[in-house]
C-alpha cells in the first residue's frame, strides 16, 4: 500500500493564528488527495478533495476561506486552517487514493497518520 | 437516519475470543465495503475490502456483506491484545468519485 505522511503530527496554537498541515504521498504520485476531520468517537468527515493543479472541491458546510487547500505538486497537498479558533481543534487526516491491487477492480484510500490540532 | 450506523462500543473481549463487528447502512447504491483499523492517535489503515455481497477471508479476519439486509460484518478469530483498536466500516457507490462514507467506529479491547 501507499505510504502517506503528515506534518506536523500535533500542533498547539493560539486563537487567531493560522496553521499549515502538510500531506505527502511518499511512494507514488497523487493527482487527488482527501482531507478529513475526526472528532472523538465520531466518524471521519470528508472536508474537501484536493486536486493537483486546480481548485479543491469542498464538501457542503465547509468554509473554503477558512480551510485553504493547495495541491502544489503530485506528492504534496497542504491544508491551512486560517484564523483558528478553539472549535477548530480536531484530528485532521489526509488520504491518498490507491491503485487497484492485482486482480481487483477496487480502489481504496491510504491514510496519513493524522495531525492533532489544539487551539487555545 | 445516518447513512451508516455503527455501534461505538466499547466492546471488551478476552484474548482468543471471536469478535463480531457490524454496520448497517441505508443507501442501496453502496457497492464497495471496507473495514479500517485505527489505533489511538493514528490514521486508519485498510484491513479488508469487498465488492457487493459475499464473504472474504484474510487470515484471522473475515468480512461479510449482505446487501439484501444492508448489513456488513467483520469477524476476528482468535483475537489478540494487539487487535485492540477502533474499527471503522466504510462504503461507497460506483458514482461520485471516492466519496466514501464512514461509520463512527467501534472501539475494541482485547484483554490478555
Amino acid at each position: 500500500g501507499a505510504v502517506v505522511s503528515q506534518h506536523p503530527s500535533r500542533v498547539i496554537c493560539k486563537s487567531g493564528t493560522s496553521v499549515k498541515i502538510e500531506c505527502r504521498s511518499l511512494d507514488f504520485q497523487a493527482t487527488t488527495m482527501f482531507w478529513y476531520r475526526q472528532f472523538p468517537k465520531k466518524s471521519l468527515m470528508l472536508m474537501a478533495t484536493s486536486n493537483e493543479g486546480s481548485k479543491a472541491t469542498y464538501e457542503q458546510g465547509v468554509e473554503k476561506d477558512k480551510f485553504l487547500i493547495n495541491h502544489a505538486s503530485l506528492t504534496l497537498s497542504t491544508l491551512t486552517v486560517t484564523s483558528a479558533h478553539p472549535e477548530d481543534s480536531s484530528f485532521y487526516i489526509c488520504s491518498v487514493p490507491g491503485t487497484p491491487s492485482s486482480g481487483s477492480q477496487l480502489d481504496t484510500q491510504y491514510f496519513g497518520p493524522g495531525t492533532r490540532l489544539t487551539v487555545l | 437516519q445516518k447513512e451508516v450506523e455503527q455501534d461505538p462500543g466499547p466492546l471488551s473481549v478476552p484474548e482468543g475470543a471471536i469478535v463480531s463487528l457490524n454496520c448497517t447502512y441505508s443507501n442501496s447504491a453502496f457497492q464497495y465495503f471496507m473495514w479500517y483499523r485505527q489505533y489511538s492517535r493514528k490514521g486508519p489503515e485498510l484491513l479488508m475490502y469487498t465488492y457487493s455481497s459475499g464473504n472474504k477471508e484474510d487470515g484471522r479476519f473475515t468480512a461479510q456483506v449482505d446487501k439484501s439486509s444492508k448489513y456488513i460484518s467483520l469477524f476476528i478469530r482468535d483475537s489478540q491484545p494487539s487487535d485492540s483498536a477502533t474499527y471503522l466500516c466504510a462504503m461507497r457507490g460506483n458514482t461520485g468519485g471516492f466519496k466514501t462514507i464512514f461509520g463512527a467506529g467501534t472501539r475494541l479491547f482485547v484483554k490478555a
